[in-house]
């Protein structure tokens, strides 16, 4: 079975960095591009970033474009976002998702929760 | 950015009827290569989303065959001949064709 676990969410002053994990099992994770979405509280769903299956091409919206990295490792089977300069509107519920083609999202962690606040 | 639009927001329903929810795309959501890439994803109170529908109209493996989605170029609809308890929560329409949009969310609830 497709597995995907999220790591690393947590409580950070406005402006500090953060570093998701997202580990996969279950599947040939080296031939699917990889995404991040994320979900503010009580918000609906918002496209964060997406990453190639050999990493080649990275693609983020514009409101993390410069703040946010993604990056994966193909012979650990993960997925990572490193968030800096992180903002109040960042807060939210971050879920990592596989993606077997134009973000047709058909997988999806549990998420892992990242509170923004001084 | 494609702005998808959903409605209604909010769908009370009584048990064993139907339901539908519309989602409407501010521009064709044709894709270059004939696709459409429209997807309905479900979200149940405290739980991840799930993908429902791909490509419009293809039903994902494990997905209850009350579920059905259906449109074209612009305008698209999921339906639920007969809801179930477990149907509860948001509904999610999104788009794929060009940079990744979602609606809104429609939550669905027994009246």
């Amino acid at each position: 079975d497709v597995q995907l676990v999220e790591s690393g969410g947590d409580l950070v002053q406005p402006g500090g960095s953060l570093r998701l994990s997202c580990a996969a099992s279950g599947f040939a994770f080296s031939t699917y591009w990889m995404s991040w979405v994320r979900q503010a509280p009580g918000k609906g769903l918002e496209f964060v970033a997406n990453i190639k299956d050999d990493g080649s091409v990275k693609n983020y919206v514009g409101s993390v474009k410069g703040r946010f990295t993604i990056s994966r490792d193909n012979a650990r089977n993960s997925v990572s976002l490193q968030m800096d300069s992180l903002r109040a509107e960042d807060t939210a519920v971050y879920y990592c998702a596989r993606d077997p083609f134009f973000s047709s999202f058909d997988s999806w962690g549990p998420g892992t929760l990242v509170t923004v606040s001084s | 950015d494609v702005a998808m639009t959903q409605s209604p927001l909010s769908l009370p329903v009584t048990l064993g009827q139907p339901a539908s929810i519309s989602c409407r795309s501010s521009q064709s959501l044709v894709h270059s290569d004939g696709n459409t890439y429209l997807n309905w994803f479900q979200q149940r109170p405290g739980q991840s989303p799930r993908r429902l529908i791909y490509k419009v109209s293809n039903r994902d493996s494990g997905v209850p065959d009350r579920f059905s989605g259906s449109g074209s170029g612009t305008d698209f609809t999921l339906k639920i001949s007969r809801v179930e308890a477990e149907d509860v929560g948001i509904y999610y329409c999104m788009q794929g064709s060009y940079w990744p949009t979602f609606g809104q969310g429609t939550k669905v609830e027994i009246k």
